[in-house]
């Protein structure tokens, strides 16, 4: 079983729709947790960091951490043609090492 | 902005020779870099951690002498792919990590735009 659960998708919506992503997690031991994204032959690019539990807005974007239920998602409002990309979810145990496990990504296309 | 870049932005070289990749932060100092390999369709997977002023501490399988990595200063990694064959064409991504003082969300990776190899 790997460490970090994603769906991989693709995940196809229109435009204007909401979006919710997921990942699960097995390792306990998680605290830090990141959402990127990352359009095609790019880097990655950091949208929401949540440390432990709760909710973090930002714009159109809500990231949500259950803890108790090793669950994370993404939630777009409002999608848009420009957030077709791939969602990948990462996450980390300590900050000592800063290294990140990562879920295998998701891919969302958003039609106009 | 880009907080973090890379050289080349893309690369074609010949079966044998070596290709050096460099990653630079550009608006923070960066004690720690990390580098990864992403194929097609496929998530990122780590190669190695790089700490600036000593040796990369390498993940399982990967060849240490085939990937040579040097963090020679806070703001610069190279990652160097030795005697590169077909096999080894891929994306390869940097990434720094913030500190604290950073200015940036402290103990999070910013990645590169990621280099694209292609052996011949």
């Amino acid at each position: 079983q790997k460490e970090v659960e994603q769906d991989p998708g693709p995940l196809s919506v229109p435009e204007g729709a909401i979006v919710s992503l997921n990942c699960t997690y097995s390792n306990s031991a998680f605290q830090y947790f990141m959402w990127y994204r990352q359009y095609s032959r790019k880097g990655p690019e950091l949208l929401m960091y949540t440390y432990s539990s709760g909710n973090k807005e930002d714009g159109r974007f809500t990231a949500q951490v259950d803890k108790s239920s090793k669950y994370i998602s993404l939630f777009i409002r409002d999608s848009q043609p420009s957030d077709s990309a791939t969602y990948l979810c990462a996450m980390s145990a300590a900050s000592n090492t800063g290294k990140l496990i990562f879920g295998q990504g998701t891919t969302l296309q958003v039609k106009p | 902005g880009a907080v973090v870049s890379q050289h080349p932005s893309w690369v074609i070289c010949k079966s044998g020779t070596s290709v050096k990749i460099e990653c630079r932060s550009l608006d923070f100092q960066a004690t720690t870099m990390f580098w990864y390999r992403q194929f097609p369709k496929q998530s990122l997977m780590l190669m190695a951690t790089s700490n600036e002023g000593s040796k990369a501490t390498y993940e399982q399988g990967v060849e240490k002498d085939k990937f040579l990595i040097n963090h020679a200063s806070l703001t610069l990694s190279t990652l160097t792919v030795t005697s590169a064959h077909p096999e080894d064409s891929s994306f390869y991504i940097c990434s720094a990590r913030a500190g604290g003082n950073s200015g940036r969300i402290a103990d999070t990776q910013y990645f590169g735009p990621g280099t694209r190899l292609t052996v011949l």
